[in-house]
């Protein structure tokens, strides 16, 4: 459900380490998900998606894997840097109708040097 | 290629004033179209989507309207602005019967004084 109403989470790291970030989803029937970052005063920017007949995609530096029995997403960073600091949110396409994605509440990811 | 204006990029109202914020879509006919709202360190919060010119639906009992009058052009209103209005306001679009993830705004920063 929605938790717009609560203080976003923060996962603290060193620069050079990998982050995870993690997400639990809603729906069973979601076939298709994205990750989004957010910096300061932005609006959130795409980073990689995955579809349901999958359950790992990489990209540049990122990693995203699937695990439909649990309804788990992660997203993994390689070697973060300073320029990875914003708000990660994930979010869920549920299929059919107009295509209505429901985002989770985000997780802020700080990187210290 | 499709790109999404979103304007003013702040905005400082004084309580019981009106509100306008217009945000518009090129590269693209019959997008769906979206509102959402951020208070600050929290998640989004879905105000009102559009399916077609004409066609609103509201997410959440509020304040505030939205307004389709043209194919790509979606506005968000209000008469009275409450104190409680204040937030970072962001429009996004996603093609109708493709599974994408939304491309959002730049965002709108609204302080109610």
């Amino acid at each position: 459900g929605e938790s717009v109403g609560l203080h976003l989470p923060t996962l603290s790291v060193q620069e050079g380490d990998n982050s995870i970030i993690n997400c639990a989803y809603s729906n069973s029937a979601s076939d298709y998900f994205i990750w989004y970052k957010q910096e300061s005063g932005k609006g959130p920017q795409f980073i990689i998606d995955i579809r349901s007949n999958m359950d790992k995609r990489q990209g540049q530096r990122v990693t995203v894997l699937l695990n439909k029995t649990v309804k788990h997403l992660s997203l993994q960073i390689a070697a973060t840097q300073p320029g990875d600091s914003a708000v990660y949110f994930c979010a869920e396409n549920l299929s059919g109708g107009y295509n209505k994605l429901i985002f989770g509440a985000g997780t802020r990811l700080a990187v210290h040097p | 290629s499709q790109t999404i204006h979103q304007w003013p990029a702040t905005l400082v109202q004084p309580v019981g004033s009106p509100l306008s914020l217009e945000c518009t879509v090129e590269g693209t006919s019959n997008p769906n179209l979206y509102w959402y709202r951020q208070a600050a360190g929290r998640g989004l919060q879905l105000l009102f989507y559009s399916v077609g010119i004409g066609q609103i639906s509201s997410e959440v009992p509020q304040n505030l309207s939205a307004s389709r009058p043209q194919d790509r052009q979606f506005i968000l209103s209000s008469k009275k602005l409450l104190l409680s209005d204040s937030g970072f306001y962001l429009c996004a679009w996603n093609e109708v019967q493709k599974n994408y993830g939304y491309t959002f705004g730049s965002g709108t920063r609204l302080t109610v004084v």
